[in-house]
């Protein structure tokens, strides 16, 4: 267990919708990443946050947004849903130093499986 | 060009046989280096991570970077059933912290 959480584990949704995927970081992260993992695809980044705010940002669409909240937890928004958007996302988190790999290691969630019909 | 090129694969091996992942990267800022494995529609995990050049061993994996080279490897001795995943590598620049995943080779260990 990596200590990061995601819910919901699943979303069945329909074209045109909007859906709001939840993380919550390990303990004492500061730093949430996004990312999308379509079938048989590589991670794809999309966002990073950093103890609130937007540190980088990768391939995101216009249509998806995310923010981080002031207890660390942070939401990724999909708008105007696209079949295409079916993918797992993953969260991960970083930036607790403690020994062993650098603080910058992240650190997975199991990801919510979403499927657009 | 990708600053981090891992072998697509691919790969399929029979059980006890070594498997060998390798990774290129053109970037020699890179000095943290590690390797992550993902299980089907699973959340990856870090599997093993080593600052320098040279062999790190945990068990039936062994890790090996060749800083001059750019080169990284991943040997999983004795392989099992259990091993068949993806495995992602991953390295970070010291300059600005930047981690960057290579696209994955997915192995499979037949019985």
């Amino acid at each position: 267990d990596s200590g990061v959480t995601q819910t919901p584990k699943h979303l069945i949704t329909a074209t045109g919708q909007r859906v709001t995927l939840r993380c919550s970081p390990r303990s004492g992260d500061l730093s949430v990443y996004w990312y999308q993992q379509s079938l048989d695809q590589g991670l794809q980044f999309l966002i990073q946050y950093y103890n609130g705010e937007e540190r980088a940002k990768g391939n995101i669409l216009e249509r998806f947004s995310a923010q981080q909240f002031p207890d660390l937890h942070s939401e990724l928004n999909l708008s105007s849903l696209e079949l295409g958007d079916s993918a797992l996302y993953f969260c991960a988190s970083s930036g607790k130093k403690g020994g062993g790999p650098p603080k910058e290691t992240q650190y997975f969630g199991p990801g919510t499986r979403l499927l657009v019909l | 060009q990708k600053e981090v090129e891992q072998d697509p694969g691919p790969l399929s091996v029979p059980e006890g046989a070594i498997v060998s992942l390798n990774c290129t990267y053109s970037n020699s800022a890179f000095q943290y280096f590690m390797w992550y494995r993902q299980y089907s529609r699973k959340g990856p995990e870090l599997l093993m991570y080593t600052y320098s050049s040279g062999n790190k061993e945990d068990g039936r994996f062994t890790a090996q970077v060749d800083k001059s080279s750019k080169y990284i490897s991943l040997f999983i001795r004795d392989s099992q059933p259990s091993d068949s995943a993806t495995y992602l590598c991953a390295m970070i620049r010291s300059n600005d912290y930047k981690l960057s995943f290579g696209a994955g080779t997915t192995v499979t260990v037949r019985a």
